[in-house]
């Protein structure tokens, strides 16, 4: 079956620029999640989706990040006014049934350069 | 609070020898803990996951790693390396009680050497 895919699969904005990185997760899944990975690091949480709620969003490293999940499907991360600093690569994983011991699937990732 | 430390920033094994990569956890909870590998150009896929079973876990690909809440460790182990095994090795901690997000290492990158 398919997997977890993310669009785009590289995104280049200027500094300053809105953008939107979307994520459809295995069918069925009720749990989603948004990481952050820099270079050279692991994947840092960002946000954690239970159905179309945001159940945790202890991870969204300021104001300008939002995400939304309006249908419990697909899933959005927007930046706003973007900086340099967020330039990484945005990971989606999603899961059965969001409980710990629930396997994650990851996404292969968006590479977002702010320049 | 939860974390991970992976002793590790870079392992070199020759092909057909063991391969250790170390991790230790810390968790306020009883820990799930996970080993994910992460192929360049490819998405991370899951390894193996302990979840308060037995303590000694197998995964795919001839991997398997024990957890010692003595040492609070959870170390990969494969006792021969293959080439095709080269990745970036994360270690993860979830706790299982209502915090459901995973905190990862910061990896291990595996090299073999033919």
């Amino acid at each position: 079956g398919a997997g977890v895919s993310q669009t785009p699969s590289n995104k280049v904005t200027e500094k300053g620029k809105y953008v939107e990185l979307r994520c459809d997760p295995i069918s069925g899944h009720t749990a989603l999640y948004w990481y952050r990975q820099s270079l050279g690091q692991g994947p840092e949480f960002l946000i954690y989706f239970q159905g179309t709620g945001a159940a945790d969003d202890s991870g969204l490293p300021n104001d300008r990040f939002f995400a939304v999940r309006p249908e419990g499907s697909v899933s959005t991360l927007k930046i706003q006014r973007t900086e340099r600093g967020d330039s990484a690569v945005y990971l989606c994983a999603s899961s059965q049934s969001g409980q710990g011991f629930d396997e994650q699937y990851f996404g292969p990732g968006t590479r977002l350069t702010v320049t | 609070a939860q974390s991970v430390t992976q002793l590790d920033s870079h392992v070199s094994v020759s092909e057909g020898t063991p391969v250790l990569l170390r991790c230790n956890y810390s968790s306020s909870y009883s820990p799930s803990l996970f080993w994910y590998v992460q192929h360049p150009n490819k998405g991370l896929q899951l390894l193996l996951k302990y979840t308060s079973a037995a303590t000694l876990v197998k995964g795919i690909n001839g991997f398997e790693a024990e957890f010692k809440k003595s040492e609070t460790s959870f170390h990969l182990t494969k006792p021969s390396a293959h080439m095709s095994d080269a990745a970036e090795y994360f270690c993860v901690v979830s706790d299982i009680r209502g915090n459901e997000k995973l905190t990862f290492g910061t990896g291990t990158r595996l090299t073999i050497i033919p």
